[in-house]
């Protein structure tokens, strides 16, 4: 059982914008700024998009965006494009026993 | 060019150990911390444990502890995760990730990633 909570799944028209959310609790989004973000296609491995709430990594696309609020994280992709079908991982630090803890996955889906 | 590359599938049985390497280019593997990820198939990932720079210590997730170990060899550059008494459970995909800054910091992710190793537990 994930310790976030994520969507199943997500979907968007291309050119659209859609948000994924992921809700923790006050020991782990609520109370620390390093929330990270994944993506992952199909059998390949997770790759970085969002670090620290909002930072994006270099190389990465401007269309993926970060914010947060109380418990929650979101990610936000802006002029969907065909190759963002993928799963987005959230993932949180947390002062609880766990260390870093996931979300289940949200599996965004270009109609 | 920062890579990590691991060590090929394996296939075990139920009770057996298995030991997965993970090697590190394009930079020294005492520069950063490194984590290991879980993935059973058409699940979600799953943290394992890692470096915590901050106490100097290996830390492990809690359903892992007694059951896990991680070392480095810092002569090859090349990190190691060990899984004892095996479970058909424990089939999954396992990724070594490079931590950049770490928890107290106050900036962290996971930023590399290696291509992944199968570990099959199965009579």
């Amino acid at each position: 059982q994930s310790a976030l909570t994520q969507p199943a799944t997500v979907s968007g028209s291309p050119g659209q914008s859609i948000t994924i959310s992921c809700t923790g609790t006050s020991v782990d989004i609520g109370s620390f700024d390093l929330v990270s973000w994944y993506q992952q296609h199909p059998g390949k491995g997770p790759k970085l998009i969002i670090f620290d709430v909002t930072e994006r990594p270099s190389g990465v696309s401007i269309r993926f965006s970060g914010s947060k609020s109380g418990n929650t994280a979101s990610l936000t992709i802006s002029g969907l494009q065909p190759d963002d079908e993928a799963t987005y991982y959230c993932c949180s630090y947390t002062s609880a026993s766990a260390f870093y803890v996931f979300g289940a996955g949200t599996d965004v889906t270009v109609l | 060019q920062v890579q990590l590359v691991q060590s090929g599938a394996e296939v075990k049985k139920p009770g057996a150990s298995v030991k997965v390497s993970c090697t590190v280019s394009g930079y020294t593997l005492t520069e950063f911390s490194m984590h290991w990820v879980r993935q059973a198939p058409g699940k979600g990932l799953e943290w394992m444990g890692g470096f915590d720079p901050e106490d100097g210590e290996t830390i492990y997730a809690q359903e892992f502890q007694g059951r896990v170990t991680m070392t480095e060899d810092t002569s090859t550059n090349t990190a190691y995760m060990e899984l004892s008494s095996l479970k058909s459970d424990d089939t999954a995909v396992y990724y070594c990730a490079r931590e950049v800054g770490f928890y107290a910091s106050g900036s962290t992710s996971f930023d590399t990633w290696g291509q992944g190793t199968l570990v099959t537990v199965s009579s």
